[in-house]
């Protein structure tokens, strides 16, 4: 069974500063691993898709990596912003359609 | 971009009654769509697998005949909370992969999400 782990849970850092949130899973057979933001009450929104066959993705000050062989996957976020504090969550696609196993994912609070 | 449309986005019921929650996809047709019960502080468990003109599929644990999911279009799925008790209280979330952006590898897009109260 794919289990998800983001650790740690919760993570508070001055604007400006260059962050890196950690994902790790059991399971490496796996097509995606997809990262999310959820604004609190809020759906997700998806930030990058990685597939399995890719090392990293980029978007704006975004960057998420994977290794499959170890397990895991960084989400890079540069010059963090108040407007970024949310909760992070990272999921991995498995199995028949591609069902996503999620972690409890990482709130971040950025301190103007 | 894909766009997934959840309603209502909150609603409080009295234990006993039923609610039904629904989830659109607006600019695409979606064959399969999921759903997600999200408890605070948790990450988000997937339900059933709804897969549009057949039955749903149930995760492991989950009780189908008390949540009802019917797929009858390519952009609407329903879940129906069957005589709710408190313990149900929760956020559900649902979500679509638009089949043109890529199979399996395409994102999953998610609805805003639904606040269900049970008192």
């Amino acid at each position: 069974k794919q289990e998800v782990t983001q650790i740690p849970a919760a993570l508070s850092v001055p604007e400006g500063e260059n962050l890196v949130l950690n994902c790790s899973f059991t399971d490496s057979a796996i097509y995606n691993l997809q990262w999310f933001r959820q604004d609190p009450g809020k759906g997700l929104t998806s930030l990058l898709l990685i597939q399995s066959s890719q090392r990293e993705q980029t978007s704006g000050r975004l960057n998420a990596s994977l290794d499959k062989s170890s397990g895991r996957s960084t989400l890079y976020i540069a010059a963090s912003q108040p407007g970024d504090s949310a909760t992070y969550l990272c999921a991995v696609g498995t199995g028949a359609n591609s069902k996503l196993t999620f972690g409890k994912g990482i709130t971040l609070s950025v301190r103007p | 971009g894909a766009v997934v449309s959840q309603h209502p986005s909150w609603v409080i019921c009295k234990s006993g009654t039923s609610v039904k929650i629904e989830c659109r996809s607006l600019d695409f047709q979606a064959t399969t769509m999921f759903w997600y019960r999200q408890f605070p502080k948790q990450s988000l468990m997937l339900m059933a697998t709804s897969n549009e003109g057949s039955k749903a599929t149930y995760e492991q644990g989950v009780e189908k005949d008390k949540f009802l999911i019917n797929h009858a279009s390519l952009t609407l799925s329903t879940l129906t909370v069957t005589s709710a008790h408190p313990e149900d209280s929760s956020f559900y979330i649902c979500s679509a992969r638009d089949p043109g952006g890529g199979g399996y590898n395409s994102p999953l897009h998610f609805g805003n999400g639904t606040r269900l109260t049970v008192t």
